[in-house]
């Protein structure tokens, strides 16, 4: 069963404009993280935000901020004052457990993300 | 800082042949995990060590192999290339040391091995 979904295969937004990229995930356990990345044409998967399912608060890194409902199981990301150099693809990713037990990092099929000047 | 480091980017083999991809993680970090990135079936989890014991594995077949060593990097052999085999192979290390603060789940990739199998 397909635990991360990312609905949106491709996505166009404004220079400057602040853009949403969803996620929602599967899981039946207490514990788990969530993560962003970001994967340019060059190949490097480059890590963005991290939300922890205990966390109270939405996780921020700069631009990047992490829209987390835990009861809706719904982690989108949100990128605000877009620029050139966002256009990438960017995957959803979750991994289950903490500590000595992790489970294997789940990712989303990706959405290809371009910006417009 | 140095970040996680993969060698070669590039290979270009034949089928029937086999490969050796190498991975550094980031200094501190004791967990590698190698993933396989194709345009068809998207970022796929290969397996993951942890103090050079494999942890977690995914669902290839056992021409794919790896080891972790006592300094923590990491090597992958596939057996027998076919030209399925063709991809993006990317690893990456987690581990909480002073440079990476997030948890201690957080994975960061290197710049991946470009396989191309003929």
């Amino acid at each position: 069963a397909q635990k991360i979904t990312q609905t949106q295969p491709g996505m166009f937004v404004q220079e400057k404009e602040a853009v949403t990229l969803d996620c929602t995930y599967d899981t039946s356990d207490p514990s788990y993280g969530l993560f962003w990345y970001k994967q340019p044409s060059s190949g490097e998967m480059i890590f963005l935000i991290y939300q922890g399912s205990y966390d109270q608060q939405n996780a921020t890194e700069g631009r990047y901020s992490l829209n987390f409902q835990k009861a809706r199981k719904s982690a989108n990301l949100v990128i605000s004052a877009s620029q050139l150099g966002d256009s990438a693809m960017y995957f959803c990713a979750m991994r289950e457990g903490r500590g000595t037990s992790y489970d294997k990092v789940i990712f989303g099929p990706g959405t290809s993300l371009s910006v417009i000047p | 800082k140095a970040g996680v480091t993969q060698t070669p980017r590039y290979l270009i083999k034949t089928r029937g042949q086999q490969v050796t991809l190498s991975c550094s993680p980031i200094s501190g970090h004791r967990s590698v995990s190698w993933y396989q990135q194709t345009p068809g079936q998207g970022l796929q989890f290969l397996f993951e060590y942890f103090s050079e014991t494999q942890r977690n594995k995914g669902n290839f077949p056992g021409r794919f192999s790896g080891r972790q060593f006592s300094n923590s990097r990491s090597e992958m052999n596939v057996s027998t290339l076919e030209l399925g085999d063709s991809a993006l192979y990317l690893c990456a290390s987690s581990g909480r040391t002073s440079v990476t603060r997030h948890s201690t789940d957080t994975q960061y990739f290197g710049p991946g091995t470009r396989l191309t199998v003929l």
